[in-house]
């Protein structure tokens, strides 16, 4: 069964701290899609990136960065000097890309991540 | 261009009743899909709709059910509420399918069961 583990429940971190928050997923398909989603205070989900399971390269965009190892099944965040406006939930997210209409995500139970002053 | 919209933002209710939250998706967009958020469960999905079929649906009972709409606004529907039921309800919407690109999410209805 597809599954997602964040295993950090929360992360507290001074301003200007690197973190990294990891994912680590579970899934037979050979194809798939990876996701990081955060969720600030307001509520609103915000797509940060998706990986394709062919694509191996990390990515970098500004201060964040994404690490993703199919040998250990994970697909880890990191933020660089962190700033209190990464205060959030982060969500990992994993979709099988089959042929066909039986797509969905599954989502980790996220991480809350408090970046203090 | 306008973001996802859900209306209302808020709903009380008491068990027993039904209740139906609607979301209006950015235009364009044909996907929509549902989800329920709670603190202990996180994020579960319920169902997503593509050009007005139900594409894919989620391990919640039959009290749960959904439909799309020519302009691709969608509603979901709760009857029989119970007090589990209490939880925030995201919907968002895609040009591509939910499990296939990214998702645009409204700010979520927050549904308190009493």
């Amino acid at each position: 069964a597809q599954k997602v583990t964040q295993a950090q429940t929360e992360i507290s971190v001074v301003e200007k701290e690197d973190v990294t928050l990891d994912c680590v997923y579970e899934t037979r398909d050979t194809t798939y899609y990876l996701f990081w989603y955060k969720q600030p205070p307001s509520g609103e989900l915000v797509f940060l990136i998706r990986r394709n399971s062919f694509d191996e390269q990390n990515e970098i965009s500004g201060r964040y960065s994404w690490n993703f190892q199919k040998s250990t099944s994970s697909f880890n965040f990191t933020i660089t000097a962190s700033q209190v406006v990464d205060s959030a939930v982060y969500f990992c997210a994993l979709s099988e890309a089959r042929v066909g209409n039986n797509r969905k995500l599954i989502w980790g139970l996220g991480t809350s991540l408090a970046v203090n002053p | 261009k306008a973001g996802v919209t859900q209306t209302p933002r808020y709903l009380i209710k008491t068990r027993g009743q039904q209740v139906t939250l609607s979301c209006s998706p950015i235009s364009g967009h044909r996907s929509v899909s549902w989800y329920q958020q709670t603190p202990g469960q996180g994020l579960q999905f319920l169902f997503e709709y593509f050009s007005e079929t139900q594409r894919n649906k989620g391990n919640f009972p039959g009290r749960f059910s959904g439909r799309q709409f020519s302009n691709s606004r969608s509603e979901m529907n709760v009857s029989t509420l119970e007090l589990g039921d209490s939880a925030l309800y995201l919907c968002a919407s895609g040009d591509k399918g939910g499990g296939d690109g990214e998702q645009f999410f409204g700010p979520g209805t927050r549904l308190t069961v009493l």
